[in-house]
């Protein structure tokens, strides 16, 4: 059975940092590209970024809300994706769910709430 | 960047209508698109990809169609378990998602 599960969630200040992670089995994670995707609370969803496989040299892209800010790496011998989440805004308060492409699962998603 | 423009932002129908929810892509996107289902407090879940491939498991009244720029979902008669936000995705560069459609029972 696909899982990806993420942690690291909760509450932060502005100005903070928050390291997610999202461990990923039942599938080869090491052939799949992995992106983070936030929800704000009410609204839609916003691509955060993506690190691709090794086959593509990892690299990886962001939004430009979070370039600068946010740092994606992974781990493929651990089978994980991480988000490194500097200078925290109250508008990065959202669910953030790790995706795996091309195959399309999704996990089921951390609280970041950045708030005095 | 690609920008996709979905429509309309909400919905109300009843049930046994037929519902139609449209996508437009900023540039030709070809077929590199994909229609979700989200409910309140979970991932959201495929429902057509590649603009018109209904995914595994998903009852058949869920359609999608066209190419380019242009793209349409279709439900072709609405259930009380189809209630939810709906969302169309580009992934021919990245991700992008639509602004999102609320379905509402009338």
């Amino acid at each position: 059975e696909v899982q990806l599960v993420e942690s690291g969630g909760g509450l932060v200040q502005p100005g903070g940092s928050l390291r997610l992670s999202c461990a990923a089995s039942g599938f080869t994670f090491s052939d799949h590209y992995m992106d983070w995707v936030r929800q704000a609370p009410g609204k839609g969803l916003e691509w955060v970024g993506r690190t691709r496989n090794k086959a593509n040299s990892y690299t990886t892209e962001y939004a430009a809300s979070v370039k600068g800010r946010f740092t994606i790496s992974r781990d493929d011998s651990k089978n994980s994706l991480y988000l490194q989440m500097n200078s925290l805004k109250t508008e990065d308060t959202a669910v953030y769910y790790c995706h795996a492409g091309p195959d399309d699962y999704w996990g089921q998603g951390t609280l970041v709430t950045v708030s005095s | 960047d690609i920008q996709m423009t979905q429509s309309p932002s909400s919905l109300s129908a009843s049930v046994g209508d037929r519902v139609t929810i449209t996508c437009q892509a900023s540039q030709d996107i070809s077929n590199y698109l994909n229609w979700y289902q989200q409910k309140p407090g979970k991932a959201p879940k495929l429902l057509i990809y590649d603009a018109s491939n209904l995914e595994t498991g998903v009852p058949s009244r869920f359609s999608g169609s066209g190419s380019g720029t242009d793209f349409t979902f279709t439900i072709s008669s609405l259930q009380p378990e189809d209630i939810a936000t709906y969302y169309c995705q580009q992934y021919d560069n990245l991700l992008t998602f639509g602004q999102g459609t609320r379905l509402e029972i009338k």
